[in-house]
C-alpha cells in the first residue's frame, strides 16, 4: 500500500520563475494538505483541497495556488519565486478534512531551492 | 486562533536514559493535541495523538504523552532511549469542530549520545 507520494524530490530554480510540485495521496485518502517547511522551522500551513475546491488556507500570498483533480491527487504551483521560497515542501492526506483523522500521512517532500 | 511552543530547541541525552520533550499550547476551543517525528531528509512520521479520553496516550516506538489541560501541555516522554531516536520531535494541534488546519511548533531536535 502505497503511501503519500511527492515529485520531485527536488528542485532548483531561480528568482521570478514559476514551479509545479505534484503529490499523490496514500490509497483511500481524498483530502490533501500542502505546507511549507524552511530551514530550522516546523511545517507552515499553506492550504487543504477536498472534492476538488481549497477548503483551508493559511497565511500565504495568492502566488500560491493549488489544484485537486478527481483521483484526488494535486498540485501545488508557486508564481513569482523568491529566495524565501526556499523550503521543504510537504504534502499530506487523510480521509476527510477535519477532525481526528487530521492532521495526516506526510510524504517525504520536495525540496525546493532558489538560486 | 492556536498556538504551539516548544521551549527547547535542542535536546541531548545520553543513550538509554530517559527524556522528556516540552510542548505548550494555546486554543480558545478544545483540541486535538499531536506528536511527529521527523529523520533528516523524509517527511513526518505520527508518534502519537490525544483526541479525548485517558490523558496518557501511549504511541509507537516506546514513547507516550500526557495531556494537562490545566496547564495547556502535552509534553513527550520516553524512559529509556535508544541512538536511533535521534530526530527532530514537532509537537501540533488541531482545534476541534470543521474546517481546521493544524498549527505546528517550531520543533526540538532531539540527540541521543552513546
Amino acid at each position: 500500500d502505497a503511501g503519500v507520494t511527492q515529485s520531485p524530490t527536488h528542485l532548483i530554480k531561480t528568482r521570478g520563475q514559476q514551479v509545479t510540485l505534484r503529490c499523490s495521496p496514500k490509497s483511500g485518502h481524498d483530502t490533501v494538505s500542502w505546507y511549507q517547511q524552511a530551514l530550522g522551522q516546523g511545517p507552515q500551513f499553506i492550504f487543504q483541497y477536498y472534492e476538488e475546491e481549497e477548503r483551508q488556507r493559511g497565511n500565504f500570498p495568492d502566488r500560491f495556488s493549488g489544484h485537486q483533480y478527481p483521483n484526488y491527487s494535486s498540485e501545488l504551483n508557486v508564481n513569482a519565486l523568491l529566495l524565501g521560497d526556499s523550503a521543504l515542501y510537504l504534502c499530506a492526506s487523510s480521509r476527510g478534512p477535519t477532525g481526528a483523522n487530521q492532521p495526516q500521512h506526510f510524504g517525504d517532500g520536495t525540496r525546493l531551492s532558489i538560486l | 486562533a492556536q498556538s504551539v511552543t516548544q521551549l527547547d530547541s535542542q535536546v541531548p541525552v545520553f543513550e538509554e536514559a530517559p527524556v522528556e520533550l516540552r510542548c505548550n499550547y494555546s486554543s480558545s476551543v478544545s483540541v486535538y493535541l499531536f506528536w511527529y517525528v521527523q529523520y533528516p531528509n523524509q517527511g513526518l512520521q505520527l508518534l502519537l495523538k490525544y483526541l479525548s479520553g485517558s490523558t496518557l496516550v501511549k504511541g509507537i516506538n516506546g514513547f507516550e504523552a500526557e495531556f494537562n489541560k490545566s496547564q495547556t501541555s502535552f509534553h513527550l516522554r520516553k524512559p529509556s532511549v535508544h541512538i536511533s531516536d535521534t530526530a527532530e520531535y514537532f509537537c501540533a494541534v488541531l482545534s476541534t469542530g470543521g474546517y481546521q488546519k493544524v498549527t505546528f511548533g517550531t520543533g526540538t531536535k532531539l540527540q541521543v549520545i552513546p
